[in-house]
Formats: C-alpha cells, sequence, structure tokens
C-alpha cells in the first residue's frame, strides 16, 4: 500500500498570500487530520475530517480552513499568511479516525513565509 | 486542555550509552503512544500502551505505561545512531471516541557514533 503523500514538500510565501496544502490518504482510509509542527509548540492538531465532514477542530484561527474530497484527499488552506505561520504541516490518515487509532502520517510540507 | 510535557527537551549521548526519556502529565490517558520522526519525515509509531503499570519491549527499546495512566518512560539500551530522532509520546483522552490523542512537546535524541 502507498504510504500517505503530501504536496508540494517545500513552500515559500509572502505575509499576506494564501496557501493551499494537498494531502493524499492511505488507500481505504477515511479520515485525515492535519497538525502544525513548529519547535516552539511542538505537533499541535488542526482539524479533522471524515467522509469530508469536518469532526473535529483544533485551537486555530478561522484563516485556516480545510477540506475533503469524496476520495478522501484533503486540502488545507491558509489565508492572510503571517510569519508565525511558518511551521512543518503534517497530515495523517486513519480508517475510523478513533482517537486510539495508528494515524499514518506523511512527510510533511515545509512552508515558509517571508 | 491535556497537558504532556517530556524530558528531556534534548539528549546527545555516545553510542552504546543507556537513556531514559520521560512523558509526564496531571491527566489521565486511556493510552499512550510513541513514535519518532526522523528529519524529514512524519512521526512513525512505534509503540501503544494500554493498561495502567504495562511494559512493552520493541527490541532495545523498553516502554512503560505509569501505573495511574499519567505518565510513561521509554528506555533505550545501548543506543546506535539509527536511534537519532525526535521521539514524541501522544496521549489518548480517557472520553475516547474520536478525541485526537495529544502530543508531547518532545525529546530530540543524538547519538554519536
Amino acid at each position: 500500500k502507498a504510504g500517505v503523500t503530501q504536496t508540494p514538500r517545500y513552500l515559500i510565501k509572502t505575509r499576506g498570500q494564501q496557501v493551499t496544502l494537498s494531502c493524499s490518504p492511505i488507500s481505504g482510509h477515511r479520515s485525515v487530520s492535519w497538525y502544525q509542527q513548529t519547535p516552539g509548540q511542538g505537533l499541535q492538531f488542526l482539524f479533522e475530517y471524515f467522509s469530508e465532514t469536518q469532526r473535529n477542530k483544533g485551537n486555530f484561527p478561522g484563516r485556516f480552513s480545510g477540506r475533503q474530497f469524496s476520495n478522501s484527499r484533503s486540502e488545507m488552506n491558509v489565508s492572510t499568511l503571517e510569519l508565525g505561520d511558518s511551521a512543518l504541516y503534517l497530515c495523517a490518515s486513519t480508517n475510523t479516525g478513533f482517537g486510539t487509532d495508528t494515524q499514518y502520517f506523511g512527510p510533511g510540507t515545509r512552508l515558509t513565509v517571508l | 486542555t491535556q497537558l504532556l510535557e517530556q524530558s528531556p527537551q534534548f539528549l546527545s549521548i555516545q553510542e552504546g550509552e543507556n537513556l531514559t526519556v520521560y512523558c509526564n502529565s496531571s491527566s489521565v490517558f486511556s493510552s499512550l503512544q510513541w513514535y519518532r520522526q526522523e528529519p524529514g519525515e512524519g512521526p512513525v509509531l512505534l509503540v501503544t500502551v494500554v493498561t495502567g503499570g504495562e511494559v512493552k519491549k520493541l527490541k532495545r527499546l523498553t516502554f512503560q505505561f505509569g501505573d495511574a495512566r499519567k505518565d510513561s518512560s521509554l528506555h533505550i539500551t545501548a543506543a546506535q545512531p539509527g536511534d537519532t530522532g525526535l521521539y514524541l509520546c501522544a496521549g489518548a483522552p480517557e472520553s475516547g471516541g474520536y478525541q485526537k490523542v495529544t502530543f508531547g512537546t518532545g525529546t530530540k535524541l543524538q547519538v554519536i557514533p
């Protein structure tokens, strides 16, 4: 089975721009979660999508949004980028999305905001 | 909010040494997971411990879940350069269901040949 893939792997943007990141889960997995990883804050949960519906949401501003398509692929969007949005964005997929499920992570998208 | 503190934050040791990483919280978890993340990659699950007091071994790695299910430790025997990486613990809430795990602050391990 192919693993979780994320595109692009690296991205450089300037303040005020917006960005869209993509995640393709493992085939058959219906839950996709997004995380932001920074040296200072660690790994923080953004949101989770299951069957095209947002089921869980972390404590991030509304500039961060996402969606999931019928094939379970997911995108996240960050609008009006700020310097503090520079981070590694990881997505993870599971079959059911239970909190105790093993999450399979992609390699991440490294976003740099200048 | 459930917080998981890991210690130490950074660890640099020589090949062959032993080490222990701690993961502590004031909250009770239904289970606790340990992940390892290598540079340029996402975290990979190493083990899940479920029962208070449970000990699991994975080759040279020994994982223990505290009796009260609030803390956990990871012990590595005879560390090797391949053990280098970021170690993350993650606790699943007692309420269960679809609530996501909370990740710890991480321990960055460097094993010098």
